[in-house]
């Protein structure tokens, strides 16, 4: 199948920092890639959809100045968590549409944890 | 927006028990797909279900959908501790993205 890969696996930071995290889709391209965040115990939330060469659609509540998404190209997606707080805890969760493909099916990136102190 | 209703929220089964888990949903769906998420893992994709009653197995795995399109079920006959995880159905988001809306996921424990 797929590969989606996503680094860091994980990360600790300071409150008031900024953490960038990466989604690589290594053996096809995608237009588009999507963030999920997973609180523990919980469902994965969609925050945006990452558009390759466009801005970013933000779901409601997500708010764009803080989760910053950069789809530069059709290979790698970022998601910048700017002035992270500890409330910003969570497992952020990338994944593509391989273009093409017979089923909508989405690839997951491993995912990356944030721990803000 | 689209959204879909999982239950139960957690299920603890004596190995060799069979499991199910339900996603409803108040309107027709075009299709629905189904994933397993491990302790610590990713999401992975087991199938996606489009025809109107439609049945797959995969294994022990049964999947259905309902002919009016509004529910699926997964059901692993004869559970085994590798069965342990996390199982969410998904749903296509409004808008013409691909994206995905998860349901709020089942978690399977199974006791040796």
């Amino acid at each position: 199948g797929a590969v989606v890969s996503q680094h860091p696996s994980w990360v600790i930071c300071k409150s008031g920092t900024s953490v960038k995290i990466e989604c690589r889709s290594l053996d096809f391209q995608a237009t588009t890639m999507f963030w999920y965040r997973q609180f523990p115990k919980q469902s994965l939330m969609l925050m945006a959809t990452s558009n390759e060469g466009s801005k970013a659609t933000y779901e409601q509540g997500v708010e764009k100045d803080k989760f910053l998404i950069n789809h530069a190209s059709l290979t790698l997606s970022t998601l910048t968590v700017t002035s992270a707080h500890p409330e910003d805890s969570s497992f952020y969760i990338c994944s593509a549409t391989r273009q093409g493909a017979n089923t909508g099916e989405l690839f997951f990136g491993e995912g990356s944890r944030l721990t803000v102190l | 927006g689209q959204q879909v209703m999982q239950i139960p929220q957690y299920q603890h089964v004596q190995e060799g028990e069979d499991f199910t888990t339900y996603c409803n949903s108040s309107t027709t769906l075009s299709n629905i797909q189904w994933y397993k998420q491990r302790p610590g893992g990713h999401p992975v994709f087991l199938i996606q279900l489009v025809k109107s009653g439609e049945v797959k197995k995969q294994k022990r795995l049964t999947f259905q959908f309902g002919e009016a399109k509004k529910n699926s079920s997964l059901h692993i006959t004869a559970t085994q501790t590798t069965d342990v995880g996390t199982y969410f159905c998904a749903v296509v988001g409004r808008g013409n993205t691909g994206k995905l809306i998860f349901g709020q996921g089942t978690t399977l424990q199974v006791k040796p």
